[in-house]
């Protein structure tokens, strides 16, 4: 079966910290895709990140960076440096090979606070 | 500007009630799908299309119907079968079928019960 899980219901931090979210997903399949969302206050989910299973390379883009490791099957997503406009709900997904949906974690809501 | 528009953003339903949730989309993909959004439960699946005249139950279909008649537009009723309606809902859409593809999201429809 898969699964996602994202065992940090909410995040705190002050600006300028940095801060870690954790995913830990589950899947028989060898070929699956992960991802991460953001969600701000106004309700839109904005796609941040796409990794198939056989690019296990870190990815790095301004801030932002994504720690996929297949030995514990997770996708950390690290933000350096937050700010206030982090603020929002980070969602990690997974969809396996031929799969029609993706199956979300339940969300890590970040604060950051000034 | 290309993208997924919902309507209304807030809907308050009735007892007994059905309503309807609008979800337009000018982006030309083929794949349009629903999720519902609950505190603490991260996305949930109610319907997915791939194509028009055609669409499959997700996760979580029951109280729920769609219709997708054109490509760009996929409603879903909320049916007075559906007893706990009050939740966040979220229409999003592919270029195509398929996993690995990445979602893009509308702003949301806030749906309470008076």
């Amino acid at each position: 079966a898969q699964k996602v899980t994202q065992a940090q219901t909410e995040i705190s931090v002050v600006e300028k910290e940095d801060v870690t979210l954790d995913c830990v997903y589950e899947t028989r399949d060898t070929t699956y895709y992960l991802f991460w969302y953001k969600q701000p206050p106004s309700g839109e989910l904005v796609f941040l990140i796409r990794r198939n299973s056989f690019d296990e390379q870190n990815e790095i883009s301004g801030r932002y960076s994504w720690n996929f490791q297949k030995s514990t099957s997770s996708f950390n997503f690290t933000i350096t440096a937050s700010q206030v406009v982090d603020s929002a709900v980070y969602f990690c997904a997974l969809s396996e090979w031929g799969a029609d949906k993706l199956i979300f974690g339940t969300g890590t809501r970040l604060q950051v606070f000034p | 500007d290309g993208g997924i528009t919902q309507s209304p953003k807030y809907l308050f339903r009735k007892e007994g009630q059905n309503v309807t949730l609008s979800c337009e989309q000018n982006l030309n993909h083929d794949a349009m799908y629903w999720y519902r959004q609950d505190p603490g439960q991260g996305l949930r699946l109610i319907y997915y299309s791939q194509i028009v005249n055609d669409f499959q139950k997700g996760d979580i279909a029951e109280g729920y119907s769609v219709s997708r008649e054109k490509k760009e537009s996929f409603p879903l009723t909320v049916t007075s079968a559906q007893k706990n309606p009050t939740a966040f809902y979220l229409c999003a859409s592919t270029p195509a079928k398929g996993s690995g593809e990445k979602l893009f999201f509308g702003s949301g429809t806030q749906l309470s019960v008076l």
